[in-house]
């Protein structure tokens, strides 16, 4: 299994309410990425990185920040959670081939009540 | 818009079934992943695939690419419960680097 962790795996909010999820990875892999799924949509592209610093938004970014000041470290931030951003969260990893992999992390659960 | 359409979305059989599960894109792939995703999970991934017409199996799930690496398919002979899960098919789509998910087809194999 690849090296990543996410934190926390869940978590109740209110709406209104900073949120930050933490991913985490040993791998030392250029690109990490952030999805959400939700029923019907599948897994749908937030925001990823490319290197330290280096980051780009998805198809649903609105919302959402991210940064990424270590290699092995990217996080995601809902900056005023709202109950359309409940959702299960996946980071993900990547080497720098088009060809390469994609490993998950284990997902966090979000509820924006 | 969807880049990648995965098809069937829903496939409920009885084990010993045999099914095939298709993904398409109207643009050429870089490079195309299958993933199985269980409930609570993050996706596994099964195969990678990137040449064109190749064919790779994987004890009793067979993954074709296209010729024209527009679209790939996932055969699984002989359906057992323990194949129930969530695939999904993923990919450079145009040259890009970054994957793009199709939505998933959803199996459930009775026993």
């Amino acid at each position: 299994d690849a090296g990543i962790t996410q934190s926390p795996r869940h978590k109740v909010t209110e709406t209104g309410t900073p949120v930050t999820l933490r991913c985490h990875q040993t791998e030392n892999h250029r690109y990490m990425y952030w999805y959400r799924q939700d029923p019907g949509h599948g897994l749908r592209l937030i925001h990823y990185s490319y290197g330290v610093k280096d980051t780009d938004k998805g198809e649903v970014s609105d919302g959402y920040s991210v940064s990424r000041s270590k290699t092995e470290d990217f996080l995601l931030t809902l900056e005023s959670a709202t109950s359309s951003q409940t959702s299960v969260y996946f980071c993900a990893i990547s080497g720098e081939s088009v060809r390469n992999t994609i490993y998950f992390g284990e997902g966090s659960w979000l509820t924006v009540v | 818009t969807q880049l990648l359409e995965q098809s069937p979305q829903f496939l409920s059989i009885q084990e010993g079934e045999n099914l095939t599960v298709y993904c398409n894109s109207s643009s050429v792939f870089s490079s195309l992943q299958w993933y199985r995703q269980e409930p609570g999970e993050g996706p596994v991934l099964l195969v990678t695939v990137v040449t064109g017409g190749e064919v790779k199996k994987l004890k009793r799930l067979t993954f074709q690419f296209g010729d024209a690496r527009k679209d790939s398919s996932l055969h699984i002979t002989a359906a057992q419960p323990g194949d129930t899960g969530l695939y999904l098919c993923a990919g450079g789509v145009g040259g890009s680097y970054i994957p793009t998910f199709g939505r998933g087809t959803s199996l459930i194999v009775h026993p």
